[in-house]
């Protein structure tokens, strides 16, 4: 168990929806960190946040958003979905911004 | 961009055998991960390897980085079938500008038969 928390478990939904994803990181790390991993792209970094703020963004779509509140959980946010979404997501965290990455157990997101 | 290869991709071994597991990479890069992951779980952190001539051990696994050759090898010895797991390896922060991310290899996915 590394500490860092995820909700929900799994995630059913349909095309065009909306969800939002959760995640707690460890008790003192302030960065958190969101990767997608799907068969055909592999394990991708979404975006990064520290101390509330955005600090790196990857290979997120416009239809994704994210953000880290004041108690340093962070909220993945997913619209419009399309069955491409379907993924494992997880949450990651860090002490500082350049230390070791600690993963969540993750949220299977199913798009029907 | 930075990539980062694995090979091979699938391994299939035998318990008791040795292999080795290989990670090119293709900028310098400070940090070098190596995580398992079981199916449908998460990953387990196994090496974090911070500079040139690095090697960890931890039970059957050795992890070594090169960084002028920009390589890390997973080396696995007698190996037993607790092992079988999909291996990714990752390389960590390579410039200010790409934050933190780490950029992941494909995996490797090891199954270890009787």
């Amino acid at each position: 168990d590394s500490g860092v928390t995820q909700t929900p478990k799994h995630l059913i939904t349909a095309t065009g929806q909306r969800v939002t994803l959760r995640c707690s990181p460890r008790s003192g790390d302030l960065s958190v960190y969101w990767y997608q991993q799907s068969l055909d792209q592999g394990l991708q970094f979404l975006i990064q946040y520290y101390n509330g703020e955005e600090r790196a963004k990857g290979n997120i779509l416009e239809r994704f958003s994210a953000q880290q509140f004041p108690d340093l959980h962070s909220e993945l946010n997913l619209s419009s979905l399309e069955l491409g979404d379907s993924a494992l997501y997880f949450c990651a965290s860090s002490q500082g911004p350049w230390d070791e990455q600690y993963f969540g157990p993750g949220t299977r997101l199913t798009v029907t | 961009e930075l990539k980062v290869e694995q090979n091979p991709l699938f391994l299939s071994m035998q318990e008791g055998k040795n292999y080795t597991i290989y990670c090119n990479y293709s900028t310098t890069s400070d940090r070098l991960y190596w995580y398992r992951q079981d199916p449908g779980k998460s990953l387990e952190s196994l090496f974090v390897l911070l500079s040139n001539g690095a090697v960890k051990q931890e039970g059957r696994l050795m992890a070594s980085l090169d960084t002028k050759a920009r390589l890390s090898t997973l080396h696995i010895t007698a190996a037993v079938h607790d092992l079988s797991a999909t291996y990714f390896c990752a390389v960590g922060p390579y410039q200010e500008t790409s934050g933190s991310r780490l950029t992941f290899g494909e995996g490797t996915q090891l199954t270890v038969n009787p």
